[in-house]
């Protein structure tokens, strides 16, 4: 079973603030991973995707993966009320993405 | 680029009834998966295809379930008969080939099912 752990939140952070989001895997072979953004009765949205140890930039967001710790974290600067969503962390293993269930993120203006 | 397209967006039925989801993926992608995705959850693979192949139906509910993609470009997914279980968003992704290590899947809108 591959399993992908994430705090269900809900995580508040007043707007300007970081974001930090969070995820460990049980899959020692993983080697892909991704962050989806779903916004309240829409289908995920892909943000960022890793495959290397260490950070990943694109705009705002920044996908964190260690192989070792089996860990993989999305970090959000200058969050927006636009932001507020909930993250789903994905972990392709056996050529198919396992989902974690999600943490539901607020920005609060 | 035209995203996933998936048909119907919303589906009432009640239970014992028959359903079906229709699925159009991205041009050029040869690997199509169904979703179902339950309140407060993450997406659960049901079938992966790679062109018309069924590579990986190992979560698929046979009992009741089956899919099918024609020509391995649109595809169809049905439940007959429905459970009031079934209730869920029934979401369809496609990608490149699923052996690549940069394999990215994008999602179309969804089907929202409800089972009455």
């Amino acid at each position: 079973q591959k399993e992908v752990e994430q705090n269900s939140g809900p995580l508040s952070v007043p707007e300007g603030a970081i974001a930090s989001l969070n995820c460990t895997y049980s899959d020692r072979v993983s080697q892909s991973f991704f962050w989806y953004r779903q916004y309240s009765g829409k289908s995920p949205e892909l943000i960022m995707s890793i495959y290397s140890n260490g950070d990943k930039e694109d705009g705002r967001f920044t996908a964190q993966l260690n192989k070792a710790s089996q860990y993989v974290s999305l970090l959000i600067r200058d969050s927006q009320p636009s932001d507020s969503a909930t993250y789903l962390c994905a972990v392709k293993a056996d050529f198919n993405l396992f989902f974690g269930t999600g943490t539901r993120l607020t920005v609060i203006p | 680029e035209a995203g996933v397209v998936q048909s119907p967006r919303y589906k009432i039925i009640e239970k014992k009834q028959p359903v079906a989801f229709w699925c159009n993926p991205i041009s050029g992608h040869n690997t199509l998966y169904w979703y179902r995705q339950n309140l407060g959850q993450g997406p659960e693979l049901l079938i992966r295809y790679e062109n018309e192949e069924a590579v990986d139906d190992s979560q698929l509910p046979k009992d009741r379930f089956s899919a099918e993609r024609l020509k391995g470009v649109d595809s169809t997914l049905k439940i007959q008969p429905a459970e009031l279980g079934d209730s869920a968003v029934y979401l369809c992704a496609s990608s490149l080939e699923a052996g690549r290590l940069y394999n990215e899947q994008f999602f179309g809108p969804g089907t929202r099912l409800t089972v009455l």
